[in-house]
């Protein structure tokens, strides 16, 4: 297996431009975790879903921040407008079946840099 | 609230030589999963070790092993005969049924030819 896929891996962009960050998360694992790393905030997890459907968006930010899960094989984070306080490093992660046992795999991450 | 704290913000082994990197954490669950993840350079973040709760004996792999203290909530992270390619961010990682997955700070390890 490929393991998890994010695109882009680098964007820069500038202030108040939409900006999408997307996920191909491993073949047959049914959770699917976005998280954000920061110097200050550490890693944050802002959401995720279980067999496409959002089940936690409790630490999405602000409404600037969006998830989508259309299938099993995609997924997209979007911001709109973007901020120079977005700038980070986002992380896809996915697991299997009973994901509290499973380990979270995670991509290799789209480091984000808002002007 | 979970909690994971990792109270070493860098470490520092010479090659081949034994380092054990800390960490605790903060939960009323007893059912749960504690992991060991690494990040080089590459800002990959690579699974080390993994250790559930309800298991007494210690998790190992290759030259990774752990200390889970369950009482004391305490789950150290040794690597024996250190590399150089082990030089990186260590985080460990605290998840229960939820699957919300808390982090450490982190470790920063650096290793001495």
């Amino acid at each position: 297996d490929a393991g998890v896929i994010q695109s882009p891996r680098h964007e820069v962009t500038e202030m108040g431009q939409e900006v999408t960050l997307r996920c191909k998360p491993i073949s047959g694992h049914d959770y699917l975790f976005w998280y954000r790393q920061t110097m200050m905030r550490g890693l944050e997890l802002l959401i995720y879903f279980n067999n496409n459907v959002p089940i936690d968006d409790s630490g999405m930010p602000e409404d600037r921040f969006s998830a989508k899960m259309p299938n099993a094989s995609f997924s997209t984070l979007k911001i709109q407008p973007s901020e120079p306080r977005d700038s980070a490093v986002y992380f896809c992660a996915s697991s299997g079946y009973r994901a509290a046992q499973e380990t979270q795999y995670f991509g290799p991450g789209t480091r984000l840099l808002v002007l | 609230a979970q909690t994971v704290t990792q109270s070493q913000p860098e470490m520092s082994v010479q090659e081949a030589e034994t380092v054990t990197l800390s960490c605790t954490y903060d939960t009323s669950e007893s059912d749960y999963y504690l992991f060991w993840y690494k990040q080089p350079p590459s800002r990959q973040m690579i699974l080390v070790i993994r250790q559930e709760a309800y298991k007494q004996q210690n998790a190992t792999e290759n030259r990774f092993s752990v200390n889970f203290q369950k009482a004391a909530k305490s789950f150290s992270l040794k690597i024996s005969d250190s590399q150089l390619g082990d030089a990186a961010m260590y985080f460990c990682a605290f998840t229960y049924n939820n699957n919300d997955m808390r982090f450490g700070a982190g470790t920063r390890l650096t290793v001495k030819p």
